[in-house]
């Protein structure tokens, strides 16, 4: 597609439950970012792929937060074990190569909301 | 590491009026800096960047920024609001060594007629 696809857009599940959210970035796009906005709140940095290496996951809350990539293309972020405090906006956004243009194309989101 | 701060959670403006929207940030080392636009249901588009030179950067619809080296800031600005400018307003850092981009809580643009 032409933008960065989110599935699904909405998500709501029970406390102890794993959801899985899914990103298909830009094709071409070598960077991959995930973020996490709580209502009310900024993005919160989660981790970052180049390729399908992670050099940064430092803002993965938990361990009960993986995320993986499959070479330049889709990547799973997986939440296990989902707390209330995990309802959130999971953004996902790639990037040619952040370094030169500066700018991360963001998909619209996918809505958890964990009861 | 590097952090944002966008102080005004909210900015409630008349249309044709002038606004700025604040963001300071911090950073031990030098910094790109970019503003982020969210409009109702819709995701975040990159409304200008500063990475290097002219420390006054224009954008899309109107919008500039200045980046402020000693004061550690750069504030958004536009001379004459519209309407549809109602928006959610982030600013974003990053290190010019890094990719990992740094969000502020954003600032909620409300214009009136």
């Amino acid at each position: 597609g032409a933008g960065v696809s989110q599935s699904p857009s909405n998500k709501v599940t029970e406390k102890g439950k794993d959801v899985e959210l899914r990103c298909d970035p830009i094709s071409g796009h070598t960077a991959l970012y995930w973020y996490r906005q709580r209502l009310g709140q900024g993005l919160e940095f989660l981790i970052y792929f180049q390729g399908n290496s992670a050099p940064d996951k430092s803002g993965l809350p938990s361990d009960r937060f993986s995320a993986e990539r499959t070479g330049e293309s889709v990547s799973t972020l997986t939440i296990q074990r989902t707390q209330q405090e995990d309802s959130a906006v999971y953004l996902c956004a790639s990037s040619p190569s952040r370094k030169n243009t500066g700018e991360l194309f963001f998909g619209e989101g996918s809505r958890l909301t964990v009861l | 590491a590097q952090s944002v701060t966008q102080l005004d959670s909210q900015v409630p403006v008349f249309e044709e009026a002038p606004v700025e929207l604040r963001c300071n940030y911090s950073s031990s080392v030098s910094v790109y800096l970019f503003w982020y636009v969210q409009y109702p249901n819709q995701g975040l588009q990159l409304l200008l960047k500063y990475l290097s030179g002219s420390t006054l950067v224009k954008g899309i619809n109107g919008f500039e920024a200045e980046f402020n080296k000693s004061q550690t800031s750069f504030h958004l600005r536009k001379p004459s609001v519209h309407i549809s400018d109602t928006a959610e307003y982030f600013c974003a850092v990053s290190s010019i060594y890094t990719d990992k981009l740094i969000f502020g809580t954003g600032t909620r643009l409300q214009v009136f007629p």
